[in-house]
């Protein structure tokens, strides 16, 4: 089975700096998907970034950007010119090519300070 | 706004009293999802439908069922709650089953606490 691991449970940042989660997935297959999802505090977990692995670019969505390493199975969400509202839980997670069931990894519980 | 809603937000329940949670759709989405998020943990993947095609995870325990009574509403019962079934509860749609890169839209949750 696949599994995703996020070895860092929480990270802070200061506001305009740049900050990186890590993530690693384990997996047998050669076409997949990878997604980084934001879960703000009591509210519902929304898209941020997806990468299709057979892309050799690293996706970009304005100030989010992954370092996608394919071979070394390492996904990471950089994140510049952090906001206060980038503060929230960030999930990492798979999608095989051929079915919708999402692989989570545990959570990275991003602090954003002033 | 197309949207997936819970309700409710926060439940409380006792001990071995069933339970329904309750998740609606207007995307008109064919697939939903429920998963189980407990503190500190990866949301756990509970059972899903394709249109009215249950499909259940092997790990599931049969405390949980789910229906899915039209394509906008599908509802999490859990038969006897334990103390052990307390986490959020998250329903997520998605158009089809393998639509290339398209994620889940997830609800905002059920908080379930079990006294």
């Amino acid at each position: 089975a696949q599994t995703v691991t996020q070895s860092q449970p929480e990270m802070s940042v200061q506001e305009a700096e740049t900050v990186t989660l890590s993530c690693t997935y384990d997996t047998s297959e050669s076409d997949y998907y990878l997604f980084w999802y934001k879960q703000p505090p009591s509210r519902q977990m929304i898209l941020v970034i997806r990468q299709e692995a057979y892309k050799q670019q690293n996706a970009t969505e304005n100030r989010f950007s992954v370092n996608f390493q394919k071979a070394a199975k390492s996904f990471s969400l950089k994140i510049s010119d952090s906001q206060l509202g980038d503060a929230a839980m960030y999930f990492c997670a798979y999608r095989g090519y051929n079915f919708n069931k999402f692989y989570f990894g545990s959570g990275t519980k991003l602090n954003v300070k002033p | 706004d197309a949207m997936v809603i819970q309700n409710p937000r926060y439940q409380v329940t006792q001990f071995g009293k069933p339970v329904t949670l309750s998740c609606s759709q207007t995307l008109n989405h064919n697939v939903m999802y429920w998963y189980q998020q407990k503190s500190s943990q990866a949301p756990k993947l509970l059972f899903h439908y394709y249109d009215k095609d249950f499909n259940n995870e092997a790990d599931t325990p049969d405390n949980f069922q789910s229906r899915r009574p039209n394509t906008s509403f599908c509802f999490l019962d859990i038969r006897s709650p334990g103390l052990g079934d307390a986490a959020m509860y998250l329903c997520a749609t998605s158009r089809d089953l393998g639509t290339g890169a398209e994620g889940y839209t997830f609800g905002s949750g059920t908080r379930l606490t079990v006294v």
